[in-house]
């Protein structure tokens, strides 16, 4: 069964303070890992997807990375409006079903 | 992207009663999703909307409590029937626009069941 395991759970850091989120994740056949940003009471917002190993993409501040057991979400220099709950899913080859984390968190500090 | 609109945005309701959710888009999409989103939790995914057919369930979720509709391209109902306090949730729908690989998601509908 496919699983999807984000870590921590939370994350409290200081504005210009960089960190980064983890997604491990198990699946038969990857076709994509999706990341996500939801904020308070709306929907999730896309991020990324990447689809293989050693795949990076950049925007803005953040920059996600994949390798064949986890993704990184990596976020420099945050700023406060780059507080929310970010969300990293996976689906499977031949499938459009999207299997979520229990995201993480983020708050930065002023 | 597209703009996605779901009504209502929120509800409070009895148990017992049942609560029609509407997920409109404005462009042509191929497939349309309903996810549900319990407190504190991540989404899980209810079932696939299909065109003209009936809906695809995943495990646990069954068409007489979410019956599913999907008339056209651009439009798909999800229904939470003899609602208990336990449905209290949000209902997000999603899609993946024609020539799309990414889900986008709907503001959500947030349910709370009294």
């Amino acid at each position: 069964e496919d699983q999807v395991t984000q870590s921590p759970e939370a994350l409290r850091l200081q504005e210009g303070e960089s960190s980064s989120l983890n997604c491990s994740y198990t699946v038969s056949g990857l076709r994509g890992l999706f990341w996500y940003r939801q904020d308070p009471g709306k929907g999730p917002e896309f991020l990324f997807t990447l689809y293989s190993a050693g795949e990076e993409k950049e925007k803005e501040r953040l920059k996600a990375t994949l390798t064949k057991k986890e993704s990184f979400l990596h976020i420099t220099a945050p700023k406060p409006e780059d507080s929310a709950t970010y969300l990293c899913a996976v689906s499977q080859a031949g499938a459009q079903k999207l299997v979520f984390g229990q995201g993480t968190r983020l708050t930065i500090n002023p | 992207s597209a703009v996605i609109s779901q009504k209502p945005s929120r509800d409070i309701c009895q148990r017992g009663t049942s609560l029609t959710i509407q997920c409109q888009v404005d462009s042509q999409v191929t497939m349309m999703f309903w996810y549900r989103q319990q407190p504190g939790q991540s989404l899980t995914l209810i079932a696939t909307a299909n065109q003209g057919s009936e809906a695809t369930y995943e495990s646990g979720f069954v068409i007489d409590k979410f019956p599913i509709s999907r008339p056209n391209l651009t439009f798909s109902t999800l229904t939470v029937s003899n609602m208990s306090p336990e449905d209290s949730s949000i209902y997000l729908c999603s899609i993946i626009l024609v020539m799309g690989d990414t889900q986008y998601f709907g503001p959500g509908t947030r349910l709370t069941v009294l």
